[in-house]
């Protein structure tokens, strides 16, 4: 079945460095790739998405590049902020007889000043 | 004009009781969904409902029971209440099955005690 795969946190950086939280995926046909953040206490915000392959999805300095040859979505940021600490979440939809969302376990960034 | 909303934020109850949460979306939404997400942050989703009709049914115990009285809303109703069920339960909606991703509410944090 359709699975995702992300990096294992906890991630600590310093304020302004280079961020990148891997994500890899197993499906079966076209999914369409999400990463959501989650800050303390809050519920799950769509953060960018990309529906199709070498589709970028782009939002508040974040960025991951849909690649299917290497099946991945890593985000990236380039200068990462203390208010970026959040968990951030992989998910893919796969549609069709799947039809729900399913998400990676998970990243945690935490940026120091 | 929250797009999704749950209440209540927060529920403290013994073991052995019946309890509700209850979520509603204004955004003209088809489907909805009920996510648990456990102490690790791991995200699993329960129910999801189309249109009033329950689509998606994972494994859960039948203690737990979704329903849905019309497409802008999704309630879950537990039974019998174990310690093994605190976690934060998120409701979400979706338009088209998910393909552009879901829109999540605050969350539920639901603790037995």
């Amino acid at each position: 079945g359709n699975s995702v795969t992300q990096m294992e946190g906890p991630v600590t950086l310093s304020e302004e460095a280079f961020l990148t939280i891997n994500c890899t995926y197993t499906a079966t046909g076209y999914p369409s790739l999400f990463w959501y953040v989650q800050y303390p206490g809050e519920g799950l915000q769509l953060l960018l998405k990309a529906t199709k392959a070498d589709d970028k999805g782009s939002n508040k300095g974040f960025e991951a590049t849909y690649r299917k040859e290497t099946t991945s979505f890593h985000l990236e940021k380039g200068s990462v902020q203390v208010s970026d600490s959040a968990v951030y979440f992989c998910a893919l939809y796969g549609g069709g007889a799947t039809n729900k969302l399913i998400f990676g376990t998970g990243t945690l960034l935490a940026v120091q000043p | 004009d929250t797009a999704v909303s749950q209440t209540p934020k927060y529920l403290v109850t013994q073991m052995g009781n019946d309890k509700s949460i209850k979520c509603e979306q204004n955004l003209g939404h088809d489907t909805m969904y009920w996510y648990k997400q456990d102490s690790k942050k791991f995200l699993k989703i329960m129910f999801s409902y189309n249109n009033k009709e329950l689509i998606i049914n994972e494994t859960v115990p039948n203690r737990f029971s979704p329903k849905s009285p019309d497409k802008a809303h999704l309630n879950l109703h537990i039974n019998s209440l174990e310690l093994g069920d605190s976690a934060v339960y998120f409701c979400a909606s979706s338009l088209e099955g998910g393909n552009y991703g879901y829109t999540f509410g605050s969350g539920t944090r639901l603790t037995v005690v």
